[in-house]
């Protein structure tokens, strides 16, 4: 198995372009989650869907972040505009889950360095 | 409630030492305590995980020491090497209400231990 998938794997941007980041999680899992990663605050999860559907978003930071699931091997979180206090390493895990067998094992993506100037 | 606090935030040691990391909880619906190490670069990797029915866990060099009264619970790298230089995020998740918890995990703030040869 190729593991997570993400792309870029760098991108660097202007303030107030649009960013678009990309997940392919592993085959046969079923929740995904994007987490945004600082020095400053650490590993943050940003928002969390199971079979597609987005669970909880509560994490993200604001409006002009967004994120889709379209189908089980794709999401994409979106930026809109980009400011550079969004500069951070960001993340994608999936994870097969099922009820009341206890299996929480989340395999993280190499992660997109995002930086905004 | 839903925190996880780690410490201390960064730790050195000589080669054959044995750091030891630390986290406490205060949720005690959590019911799984998995420890990720992170190396520059790459995304968290799952590294060794216990439940609260042990009080201790061991895979290879790595010991997951669990106090279910005090609500806290320690990672120990015996014979610490160079190579295990890298940072240590502990975390913690729950069964949620019908089994849907989806995997959500929360994760402490990370420890960055230094190993000198």
């Amino acid at each position: 198995d190729a593991g997570v998938i993400q792309s870029p794997r760098h991108e660097v941007t202007e303030m107030g372009q649009e960013v678009t980041l990309r997940c392919k999680p592993i085959s046969g899992h079923n929740s995904l989650f994007w987490y945004r990663q600082t020095m400053m605050r650490g590993l943050e999860l940003l928002i969390y869907f199971n079979n597609n559907v987005p669970i909880d978003d509560s994490g993200m930071p604001e409006d002009r972040f967004s994120a889709k699931m379209p189908n089980a091997s794709f999401s994409t979180l979106k930026i809109q505009p980009s400011e550079p206090r969004d500069s951070a390493v960001y993340f994608c895990a999936s994870s097969l889950t099922l009820p009341r067998t206890g299996l929480y094992e989340q395999y993280f993506g190499p992660g997109t360095r995002l930086t905004v100037t | 409630q839903q925190q996880v606090k780690q410490s201390p935030q960064s730790l050195i040691v000589q080669k054959g030492g044995i750091p030891i990391i630390n986290c406490a909880y205060e949720n005690t619906a959590f019911d799984y305590f998995p420890w990720y190490q992170q190396f520059p670069g790459k995304g968290p990797a799952l590294l060794i995980a216990i439940r609260p029915d042990v009080s201790e866990k061991k895979e290879g060099r790595f010991t997951i020491s669990f106090n279910k009264s005090a609500k806290q619970f320690s990672l120990h790298i015996m014979d610490s090497q160079p190579g295990d230089s890298a940072t240590y995020f502990c975390a913690a998740s729950m069964e949620g209400a019908g089994g849907t918890s989806y995997g959500k995990l929360t994760f402490g703030q990370g420890t960055i231990l230094t190993v000198h040869p």
